[in-house]
């Protein structure tokens, strides 16, 4: 069965310090991974996909397919990164179509000033 | 810019009773995905719909139903509710079937 663990329930940095949300997933096909990003009182949006290579607000994310992991970095957080961070799975390709999307059950990111 | 719209933003029922929730997709998108969040956890799949046909399901009960009309709107429906139907209940659109998803703000429903 797919899964997609995010260890850390709440991740608390200082602004201008670095931070890496872990996401760690397993998946028996090419899995694709996403970030989503849930700001307060907002809804929830993309933030990355890997296959686009992106780096969006900063942030970025590397597909290890040796560990399994797909962590999100920034290298100097920013208090506006405050939000609720979900890693979530889908067959590659398929943007979480057919198959739906495995969503982890997220991380808090709180950056403090 | 119009995104995804759900409706009710809330709705509280009873055990037993039935349920219907309702999601415009955003303009052009042919893909509504229903996903459920309880509290505490990330988004559940339920269904996908694309191009008025379910595509896809998640492991949920028969209680579940969903269609998308020819406007590309989409309801679900859940029979019989139970109190473990209390959540979030999110719809996604797309512009296919392989395309990122764009959230609505959900229905949250209270089941007492």
């Amino acid at each position: 069965a797919q899964r997609v663990t995010q260890p850390e329930k709440l991740l608390s940095v200082f602004k201008g310090a670095p931070v890496e949300l872990k996401c760690n997933y397993s998946y028996s096909g090419s899995p694709e991974l996403f970030w989503y990003v849930q700001y307060s009182r907002q809804r929830l949006q993309l933030l990355l996909r890997h296959i686009s290579r992106e780096s969006i607000k900063g942030f970025t994310a590397d597909l290890n397919k040796g560990e399994t992991s797909f962590h999100l970095k920034k290298p100097f957080a920013q208090e506006e990164d405050s939000a609720m961070y979900y890693c979530a799975l889908s067959g590659l390709y398929s943007g979480g179509g057919a198959d739906g999307l495995t969503f982890g059950k997220g991380t808090h990111l709180i950056i403090q000033p | 810019d119009a995104g995804v719209t759900q409706s009710p933003t809330h709705l509280i029922k009873t055990r037993g009773q039935h349920v219907t929730l309702r999601c415009s997709p955003i303009s052009g998108h042919k893909s509504v995905s229903w996903y459920q969040q309880v509290l505490g956890q990330g988004p559940q799949f339920i269904f996908q719909y694309y191009e008025k046909e379910e595509r896809g399901r998640g492991n949920f009960p028969d209680r579940f139903s969903a269609r998308q009309f020819p406007n590309y709107s989409s309801e679900l429906n859940v029979n019989a509710l139970l109190l473990g139907d209390s959540a979030l209940y999110l719809c996604a659109s797309s512009w296919d079937n392989n395309s990122p998803l764009h959230f609505g703000n959900g229905t949250r429903l209270t089941v007492t």
